[in-house]
């Protein structure tokens, strides 16, 4: 079975300051790492995600994430936040089998002050 | 392309009562999953299907939700006898078939919040 931990429900940032969302996950195969953004009212977009290729894995909006199997990590970082950052970010997982169900993890609000 | 649909996108409803949600997926996606997210909890995965099969309904909660897909296009999640802790909000995703496993992408429709009074 996989699992996802978000560390901190809500998390708050300047505007121009670097965010730093935190992923762990448990997997007993390598796994498939997704990021997805809920802006209000709209559905769950995929910010970026790591299939096994590069470690570092660009995504949309100037996001990045670094897998580290060695600490079973999968955090998304952005170098300066802008205002339309505020949204809900979810980290999800799916495994490498034949099983496609992504396993998500509770969520973290990113605010971010003028 | 549009994207993924759902209708309604709010519910009120009786506890006792049905209600039937809707999902249209990105047309050409063969694959298509319901997930749940009760306030406050994580999103949750109900059931995927293939086309018109359902591959992996482990996630389905009791036998009170029934889910199909007719004809391999939209599909349907209806509840019945609805409770209320199946209070919530339904989303669905679809993602084109692809050989091999599970990597593809999900697109993600906006969600049909549901409340059970």
């Amino acid at each position: 079975a996989q699992s996802v931990t978000q560390l901190g429900s809500h998390v708050s940032v300047s505007e121009g300051a670097l965010v730093l969302l935190r992923c762990n996950y448990s997997s007993s195969v390598p796994p498939y790492l997704f990021w997805y953004v809920q802006y209000p009212n709209q559905g769950l977009q995929l910010l970026l995600k790591y299939t096994s290729a590069a470690t570092l894995v660009k995504g949309i909006n100037g996001f990045e994430a670094e897998f580290k199997k060695s600490e079973t990590s999968f955090h998304l970082t952005k170098p300066s936040a802008h205002m339309s950052d505020a949204a809900e970010y979810f980290c999800a997982v799916s495994l490498n089998t034949g099983r496609r169900a992504l396993t998500f993890g509770s969520g973290t609000r990113l605010q971010v002050q003028p | 392309e549009a994207g993924v649909t759902q209708f309604p996108s709010h519910s009120v409803i009786e506890k006792g009562q049905t209600v039937t949600l809707r999902c249209d997926p990105i047309s050409g996606h063969d694959n298509l999953y319901w997930y749940r997210r009760v306030m406050g909890k994580e999103i949750k995965f109900l059931l995927h299907f293939v086309k018109e099969s359902k591959q992996d309904e482990s996630g389905m909660p009791n036998n009170r939700f029934l889910a199909e897909r007719t004809g391999g296009t939209y599909s349907t999640l209806k509840v019945q006898p609805a409770e209320l802790e199946d209070s919530g909000v339904y989303f669905c995703a679809s993602s084109r078939r692809l050989a091999g496993v599970g990597a593809d992408t999900q697109y993600f429709g906006p969600g049909t919040r549901l409340t059970v009074l």
